[in-house]
């Protein structure tokens, strides 16, 4: 499964959109991106994929370039239960179906 | 937490003795996963299952078995605990088709003193 790189750490204000981006340079044609997010000691949660066009749903929109080698996870209007750590994982179509989870962008909306 | 139990959420144990974690989901899903989380870490996968009495090895195995003997049920168990095993567990489900979203459980905090 290709790797993906992500920033440590961002913040954003209560009501104002926040973009999380993702590298994953050495995806491969069948890979799915997933965004998952964690909120402190809980279970991660699934939030959105996308294999190549741009994904939205309740929770968020998912744009992924054309190359696919980025992609972006954004939280249109974010508010202080948003915060967590996301996580950006490439996943293959092998039949063990696993994740491998790196270590996430941790998240702090603002006030 | 999409019809996933784990048990215990807690548990304290020593070191030397058997642990036993169990994941039981009520979605009828055919994979069932094993995670452990680490300060500094992301989730690792430990086991998976694929079916019933079918279950194979993730990366970081050792000093864990699983067993599956029913849909519904998947077993960690640390047969001798050590303290490198402290940690969290979390449990996932997942249909196992090609969008395989997996579902987490609550996950069970495990201290090996």
């Amino acid at each position: 499964d290709a790797k993906t790189t992500q920033p440590p750490s961002m913040d954003c204000a209560e009501g104002r959109a926040a973009n999380l981006p993702c590298n994953h340079s050495t995806i491969s044609g069948n890979e799915y991106v997933y965004w998952y997010r964690q909120i402190h000691s809980q279970g991660p949660q699934y939030i959105i994929h996308g294999l190549k066009n741009n994904e939205t749903n309740e929770m968020a929109s998912l744009i992924i370039t054309e190359d696919r080698k980025s992609s972006t996870l954004i939280l249109p209007h974010a508010t202080l239960r948003d915060t967590a750590v996301y996580y950006c994982i490439v996943r293959g179509t092998d039949s063990s179906y696993k994740l491998i989870f790196g270590s996430g962008t941790r998240l702090l909306v603002r006030p | 937490d999409a019809g996933i139990t784990q048990s215990p959420r807690h548990k304290v144990t020593e070191t030397g003795t058997p642990v036993t974690l169990r994941c039981h989901q009520t979605e009828n899903h055919r994979y069932m996963y094993w995670y452990r989380q680490d300060p500094g870490h992301g989730l690792r996968l430990i086991h998976y299952s694929y079916g019933v009495k079918d279950t194979d090895k993730g990366e970081v195995s050792d000093g864990y078995s699983v067993s599956r003997s029913k849909t519904e049920d998947f077993l960690l168990t640390l047969e001798s605990a050590t303290s490198s095993q402290t940690s969290v567990y979390f449990c996932a489900i997942s249909e196992g088709t090609a969008k395989n979203i997996q579902y987490f459980g609550a996950g069970t905090r495990l201290s090996v003193l």
